[in-house]
């Protein structure tokens, strides 16, 4: 199983640009990097994935350099409502359900 | 459209009893998760849905635990003989496959307290 490392917390202002950096150093070929955000009292909701270069919706960016082995999930202009645990997990379409392992993820706290 | 539902949203139990936790996931899809979130930690796996079948229990953490889902829909967690380290959020999240191109969609949990 691809193990995944983030920083524990980060903090941040509201209206700068986040980016929540994370290891995985023995991604696989086939794996895919996928990114959730959970609220206090809520269930994670799915963010944002990607395999290589860059990906962009409407609410984050994601960047995946050429060997993979790291991730950058980057949020535009947060707002103090973006304070939240954000988990970066590893995973291939045709792995096991227990391979997208969540760890403890970074709770971001945006300040005013 | 009806997300995924959890009942109950609270439970607090006596040490010993047993609790039944209940998830109603979104229509249509096929794979449902159950996972537990202790305070200020992430998610810990439980056991994972295929229809109704259940092809990955390795996470329950005791034989005191046990899941089962009836006509690929509805799943029920249940808890033997509850001790106090079973304090914790549970979590259910189903999806339209299993793998990582599926994205999970979760309820908002059942927040169980053991005294």
């Amino acid at each position: 199983l691809a193990k995944t490392t983030q920083p524990i917390s980060m903090d941040s202002y509201e209206g700068q640009e986040v980016n929540i950096t994370c290891s995985h150093n023995n991604i696989a070929t086939n794996d895919y990097i996928t990114w959730y955000q959970q609220f206090p009292s809520q269930g994670p909701r799915f963010i944002i994935q990607g395999y290589k270069t860059k990906v962009t919706n409407e609410v984050a960016s994601l960047f995946i350099p050429a060997d993979r082995k790291s991730s950058t999930l980057s949020l535009p202009r947060v707002s103090l409502s973006d304070t939240a645990v954000y988990y970066c997990l590893v995973g291939s379409p045709s792995g096991s359900a227990r391979q997208l392992t969540f760890g403890s993820g970074t709770q971001l706290t945006v300040l005013p | 459209g009806a997300g995924v539902s959890q009942s109950p949203s609270n439970k607090v139990t006596e040490k010993g009893k047993d609790v039944e936790l209940r998830c109603d996931p979104i229509s249509g899809h096929t794979a449902l998760y159950w996972y537990r979130q202790s305070l200020g930690q992430g998610l810990e796996f439980l056991i994972y849905f295929q229809g109704n079948s259940a092809p990955d229990k390795s996470g329950l953490p005791s034989d005191r635990f046990s899941a089962e889902r009836t006509g690929g829909s509805v799943s029920t967690l249940t808890i033997q003989r509850t001790q106090q380290e079973d304090s914790a959020v549970y979590l259910c999240a189903s999806s339209s496959g299993q793998g990582a191109l599926h994205e999970q969609y979760f309820g908002p949990g059942t927040r169980l307290t053991v005294t």
